[in-house]
């Protein structure tokens, strides 16, 4: 079957770094994304990884391992408002994307 | 438009009645897809609709719902005599060309649907 792994909850203090990490089984692979959602929202794309290797945008990263079935969102100087939901999905052979139950990151002061 | 949206943005109903969600994609995507969540957990696919192709409807949980796109835009799902279990939050969400590669999936805001 096909599965995707995050930890349940995180907890990180502001102005700190936080890696969340993913694990996938997946029939096939035709990449890698990570979203964000707020409580009460709709998720918004944070970044893609199809190759092997880190992809920076800003204050947040993301790596892929295609051999380890692996990735991980990287987020630094973490604020306030960083406080959210963090969902990894893979799109499989057949270009379906398959979820992850997603990560609740917590930021204290 | 500028994004993907869903009407009504919430909706309480009555086990046993039926109910019609609503999505208008981003101009220009032709892949659409419906997913829902329950609170705390993940997004489930429900269906997936591509161009003018035969829907993906393999994430539906039952014939009590059903889900048609008319011109390739504009998105209903419908779902037949509700129950309890149904409410959730059901999310549309948009993309170019799921078959041309992997692209982004934008997400509309969401129909909150309370089943009482």
């Amino acid at each position: 079957g096909q599965n995707i792994d995050q930890p349940t909850e995180m907890t990180a203090t502001e102005g700190a770094i936080v890696q969340i990490n993913c694990t996938y089984q997946t029939s096939g692979f035709n990449g890698l994304f990570w979203y964000q959602q707020h409580a009460g929202e709709a998720p918004t794309f944070l970044s893609y990884n199809v190759l092997d290797g880190l992809e920076e945008k800003g204050r947040f990263s993301s790596f892929l391992s295609r051999s380890k079935g692996y990735s991980y969102l990287l987020l630094k100087e973490l604020q306030m408002k960083d406080s959210a939901s963090y969902l990894c999905a893979v799109m499989d052979s057949n270009y379906q994307l398959i979820w992850g139950a997603g990560t609740k990151l917590i930021i204290k002061p | 438009g500028a994004g993907v949206s869903q009407s009504p943005s919430n909706k309480v109903t009555e086990k046993g009645k039926d109910v019609e969600l609503r999505c208008d994609p981003i101009s220009g995507h032709t892949a659409l897809y419906w997913y829902r969540q329950s609170l705390g957990q993940g997004l489930e696919f429900l269906i997936y609709f591509q161009g003018n192709s035969a829907p993906d409807k393999s994430g539906l949980p039952s014939d009590r719902f059903s889900a048609e796109r008319t011109g390739g835009s504009v998105s209903t799902l419908t779902i037949q005599r509700t129950q309890q279990e149904d409410s959730a939050v059901y999310l549309c969400a948009s993309s170019l060309a799921s078959l041309a590669g992997t692209d982004t999936q934008y997400f509309g805001p969401g129909t909150r649907l309370t089943v009482l």
